[in-house]
């Protein structure tokens, strides 16, 4: 089992451009989240979503979208880049809300 | 305000050395508290997880305790390696929210031959 991947693992934008992150999970997980790491401060929820076709914001989703169109993946979207969302983003699942959650290698996110 | 907030910010030791890190937390209503083992570049990989009625649980040389009484929690390592060089987070779920985990910012570790 591969786990948890991302893609891509870094990526350099220019402000006002658009991205979207894959997150994919081979473990049949219902809940899949997005996760921010600033350095200094803990990681912090952007989107979730409880199973397929659901989705959900989390603490800071301003300037995210999100999409899990499929059960094994999910998609988070910027817009319109900006240099404070410069970060290490995370992607993670778990079977149940309050279970163990398994994390992806993260993206690397330069926005200049 | 809920919050968790780890001490040290950061600690060097020598191979071979125990060590213990702390966590203190205003999270309320408490649903559980994990801790989190991340080598810099990784995603973090949990090490245990604690409901409030368990006061210790190990993993290998991970030993986390918890006092809820207090709201405090500790992770020893016992008979450091050098890949415990590492961040460690400890992670309080809420017990009304299904899926907001706080987060720590973190203690790194560093283990010196």
């Amino acid at each position: 089992n591969a786990g948890v991947t991302q893609t891509p693992k870094f990526r350099v934008l220019k402000t006002g451009q658009s991205m979207t992150l894959l997150c994919a999970q081979d473990m049949n997980h219902e809940y899949m989240y997005w996760y921010r790491q600033d350095p200094g401060m803990g990681l912090r929820l952007i989107h979730y979503s409880v199973g397929e076709g659901t989705t959900a914001k989390g603490e800071v989703p301003d300037g995210y979208n999100v999409s899990r169109l499929k059960k094994q993946n999910f998609l988070l979207g910027l817009e319109s880049a900006a240099p404070s969302q410069t970060s290490v983003y995370f992607c993670a699942s778990s079977s149940l809300a309050q279970e163990t959650q398994y994390f992806g290698p993260g993206t690397r996110l330069l926005v200049l | 305000k809920n919050q968790v907030e780890q001490s040290p910010q950061s600690l060097i030791i020598l191979e071979g050395k125990n060590c213990t890190l702390q966590c203190n937390y205003t999270v309320s209503p408490f649903s559980n508290l994990r801790w989190y083992k991340q080598d810099t570049g990784r995603g973090p990989v949990s090490l245990t997880i604690m409901t409030f009625s368990e006061n210790t649980k190990s993993n290998g040389r991970y030993t986390a305790t918890l006092d809820a009484d207090t709201k405090q929690s500790s992770l020893h390592i016992t008979a450091s390696q050098l890949s415990d060089s590492a961040s460690y987070i400890c992670v309080v779920s809420r017990h009304d929210s299904n899926y907001q985990l706080i987060w720590g910012a973190g203690t790194k570790l560093i283990i010196k031959p």
